[in-house]
């Protein structure tokens, strides 16, 4: 079955300093997809950042870069020069190619001023 | 209509009561999905179509239904709501139910059952 666990439940980071949230997953199979979801205080889910299983490249968006480790199974979602809006919280999801997509319980992230 | 509304915003519910939490979508995406939001449990799915006419069991489906009449509407039913049916719910829609596709959420509905 499924898991992501993403270990840290809060994190701060000063204001244009870079961040590293964690995730591992745990699947057996061979063909997957990660992604990040950061949700505002206002509730919504904003997609971020998609990771193929066979992307050899990790991914980037912008600010946002997926530090994809295959062999350790994680997907480490990295912020670069912070900043005061990306006070969040922040999921990491997967997906085996069927309906279900597994979210881990989340970080939340503190910007510094 | 621009992406993905869901209704109510939030509701306060009788324990025992019927409720349908309603979602529309105007992105003719194919796949919806319910999910409900409880603290230190991330996301967990209720129920989900991967298009209209067909529904599937997601990971937390007891006491829950759902019908996919059209392609925009996923209503969520609870047919007899208990208190630990208390959370925020969300719909989300996708292009396809293929790993690759990011989801789109609305902006939930808080309900509480007391």
């Amino acid at each position: 079955a499924q898991k992501i666990t993403q270990t840290q439940p809060g994190m701060f980071v000063q204001e244009k300093e870079a961040v590293t949230l964690d995730c591992t997953y745990d699947t057996s199979d061979q063909s997957y997809g990660l992604f990040w979801y950061k949700q505002p205080s206002s509730g919504e889910m904003i997609f971020l950042i998609y990771q193929g299983s066979y992307d050899e490249q990790n991914a980037t968006e912008g600010r946002y870069s997926l530090n994809f480790q295959k062999a350790r199974k994680s997907a480490n979602l990295v912020i670069s020069a912070s900043q005061l809006g990306d006070s969040a919280m922040y999921f990491c999801a997967s997906n085996t190619g069927g309906f279900k997509t597994i979210f881990g319980a989340g970080t939340r992230l503190f910007v510094k001023a | 209509i621009a992406g993905i509304t869901q209704a109510p915003t939030s509701q306060i519910l009788a324990a025992g009561r019927r409720m349908t939490l309603r979602c529309t979508q105007d992105m003719r995406h194919n796949a919806m999905y319910w999910y409900r939001q409880d603290l230190g449990l991330g996301l967990r799915l209720i129920h989900y179509s991967n298009t209209a006419g067909t529904t599937g069991k997601g990971e937390v489906p007891d006491g829950y239904s759902v019908s996919r009449a059209n392609t925009d509407d996923f209503p969520l039913t609870l047919a007899s709501a208990v208190p630990s049916q208390t959370s925020v719910y969300f719909c989300a829609s996708s292009e396809g139910l293929a790993g690759g596709y990011e989801q789109f959420f609305g902006p939930g509905t808080r309900l509480t059952v007391l």
